[in-house]
């Protein structure tokens, strides 16, 4: 079946220090891919999505590149903040598990220390 | 435009009690999906309804656990004889149409059971 896998946490960085949380996926067809930030004791936020091949989606600094050939989609930002630290989930859509259904990864815990 | 609205926010039961969880989708939504987060694990769907059916309810556990949404009012998320595994947080989700692949859905603030 359809799966989500991201690095595991804690990722603890400087500010304005580069960051990346992996992500890849196992999926049939052509899923959509989402990046959610759950800030603490908040619900989830969409940050940014891509529903195709080597789309990227982008936002608030952040992006990531639907990478079909390497399963991938990887979450980037070039300078990260005190206010990035959150919990960032990687997640899919896919035909198969049901359009309106979400797979979720378990989530990397992002600290970023002044 | 209101969000979706859950309630409430923390909810204390003690084993064997009953817990009901609200949820209140956006405005001109008529499409609400619940998820559970286990202590530091992703979301996992549990329950997809459209006013007065359930569509998909592959990932409710088979007992003690139903949902329903009137055609008045909140989707209720009922769980019965409550047990310390059922501690998490339960978030819901809605939307105007049966989701389409590419759409990302706006989740509520989610409500944290913690069963005592």
């Amino acid at each position: 079946g359809n799966s989500v896998t991201q690095m595991e946490g804690p990722v603890t960085l400087s500010e304005e220090a580069f960051l990346t949380i992996n992500c890849t996926y196992t999926a049939t067809g052509y899923p959509s891919l989402f990046w959610y930030v759950q800030y603490p004791g908040e619900g989830l936020q969409l940050l940014l999505k891509a529903t195709k091949a080597d789309d990227k989606g982008s936002n608030k600094g952040f992006e990531a590149t639907y990478r079909k050939e390497t399963t991938s989609f990887h979450l980037e930002k070039g300078s990260v903040q005190v206010s990035d630290s959150a919990v960032y989930f990687c997640a899919l859509k896919g035909e198969t598990s049901g359009t309106y259904k979400y797979i979720f990864g378990t989530g990397t815990r992002l600290k970023v220390l002044a | 435009n209101a969000g979706v609205m859950q309630n409430p926010r923390h909810l204390v039961r003690r084993r064997g009690q009953e817990a009901r969880l609200r949820c209140s989708p956006m405005k001109g939504h008529s499409h609400v999906y619940w998820y559970r987060q286990l202590p530091e694990e992703g979301l996992k769907f549990m329950v997809y309804l459209q006013k007065e059916n359930i569509i998909d309810e592959s990932g409710m556990p088979k007992e003690r656990f139903s949902a329903e949404f009137p055609k008045e009012g909140p989707s209720i998320l009922r769980i019965q004889q409550v047990v310390r595994g059922d501690s998490a947080a339960y978030f819901c989700a809605s939307s105007h149409d049966q989701g389409a692949l590419n759409y990302g859905y706006t989740f509520g603030s989610g409500t944290r059971l913690t069963v005592v």
